[in-house]
Order: structure tokens, then C-alpha cells, then sequence
């Protein structure tokens, strides 16, 4: 079945750095992937819509200077955190569509830690 | 625009229980019905969905939910749980047209106790 690969699965690194996180379609294209945000204990808040080709839409609340999102590829989006502070440590999680409304796959996530 | 509200942050329930999580939503166009459960550090797996057809659906391991319309709910239930249940359950909706995001419910902690 189609499936979303998200990488790293897991992320550490000190403030003020830039972390990048790649979501990949392995075997289907995706012309939107959603990046999702999820607080410890808390549930998954959309940031961004991904949209190949053009720019992405954030959600409000969403510093887009701060989480840069390039969806280069009918088959890869990229979320960089940049200038990262404690506060951004949280777990990051990827979707896309491999076709009809319903059929919405998530990546594994990734969590990052800022120290 | 579309909202999801898990009226329970937390249900805890002795094994081999019933155990029913509420999900109500609110929607001004036609939707899509999920739920995911997520474990300890890991990711979203897809529990079960409502397309259209019939208002009862089912899971590989036992839970089910049904879609009701008129009270805009989409509970999910399990006759009897197992401690491997124990997990994260997220209620979460969309949109039937165009490619739109899920949103998701605040989450629901099922704590199964031997």
C-alpha cells in the first residue's frame, strides 16, 4: 500500500541550529502534503499545507519565516525549523493523499528535541 | 471549516470491560469520520473510517464506531478491552471534496487496568 516516509525519525540539536525534516510519497505523487504539529499529551494541530510547486499555506498562528517549507518535488516536502529554541521541541508529523479524499497517509514523525 | 470535540481527555477501564469514547463533530458540508490510535512515541495508525454506506464500521481488532448524523457523533466502542489497548485515540474529520486537511480531536487516554 502507499506509504509516507518521514525522516529523521528522531532529532537533537542545539538552539539557534536548523533542522530539516523530509517527508517522502514512496510510491505514489502527492501534489499536497500537510505537515502536522503535536505537543506532548496534546493532539496534532496543522501548520501548513504543502503544495508542490507553489508556496505553502500556514496556518494562522504559524510563523512561516520560521518553519520554511519547500514541496520541491511531486514526491518530497522538506520542514525547516530555523533558529530553533527549546519551545520548538515537540513531535513533527507529515500526510499526503495517494488519491480519493479518504486515503490520507501519515509519516512515523519526528522528534525534536532543542536543547 | 470543520471541529472535532473528544468530550473525555481520559478513560481509564478495568480489562475485559466495555469502554465507549465519545466524538462529536461539527461540520457545515458533507465529511469524512475517522479514528486513529497512537502509542507510546509513535506515530498515527489508522483505526477505522466512515465513508458512506453503512453508519456501523469496524476494526480488525474488535472496536467499532457509528456514524449518527443527526447528533453529529461518531463514537467508537469496544465490547471488551484487552491492556493492549491502552494507547492515545483520535477522533478526526475532513472534508468530502477537494484536498483538504484532517482535523483532529484533543485525543482521548484509554488506560486499561488489569
Amino acid at each position: 500500500g502507499a506509504v509516507v516516509s518521514q525522516h529523521p525519525s528522531r532529532v537533537i540539536c542545539k538552539s539557534g541550529t536548523s533542522v530539516k525534516i523530509e517527508c517522502r510519497s514512496l510510491d505514489f505523487q502527492a501534489t499536497t502534503m500537510f505537515w502536522y504539529r503535536q505537543f506532548p499529551k496534546q493532539s496534532l494541530m496543522l501548520m501548513a499545507t504543502s503544495n508542490e510547486g507553489s508556496k505553502a499555506t500556514y496556518e494562522q498562528g504559524v510563523e512561516k519565516d520560521k518553519f520554511l517549507i519547500n514541496h520541491a518535488s511531486l514526491t518530497l516536502s522538506t520542514l525547516t525549523v530555523t533558529s530553533a529554541h527549546p519551545e520548538d521541541s515537540s513531535f513533527y508529523i507529515c500526510s499526503a493523499r495517494s488519491g480519493s479524499p479518504e486515503t490520507l497517509h501519515f509519516g512515523n514523525g519526528t522528534r525534536l528535541t532543542v536543547t | 471549516a470543520q471541529s472535532v470535540t473528544q468530550l473525555d481527555s481520559q478513560v481509564p477501564v478495568f480489562e475485559e470491560a466495555p469502554v465507549e469514547l465519545r466524538c462529536n463533530y461539527s461540520s457545515s458540508v458533507s465529511v469524512y469520520l475517522f479514528w486513529y490510535v497512537q502509542y507510546p512515541n509513535q506515530g498515527l495508525q489508522l483505526l477505522l473510517k466512515y465513508l458512506s454506506g453503512s453508519t456501523l464500521v469496524e476494526s480488525i481488532n474488535g472496536f467499532e464506531a457509528e456514524f449518527n448524523k443527526s447528533q453529529t457523533s461518531f463514537h467508537l466502542r469496544k465490547p471488551s478491552v484487552h491492556i493492549s489497548d491502552t494507547a492515545e485515540y483520535f477522533c478526526a474529520v475532513s472534508g468530502r471534496s477537494g484536498n483538504t486537511p484532517l482535523v483532529f480531536g484533543k485525543g482521548t487516554r484509554l488506560s486499561v487496568i488489569a
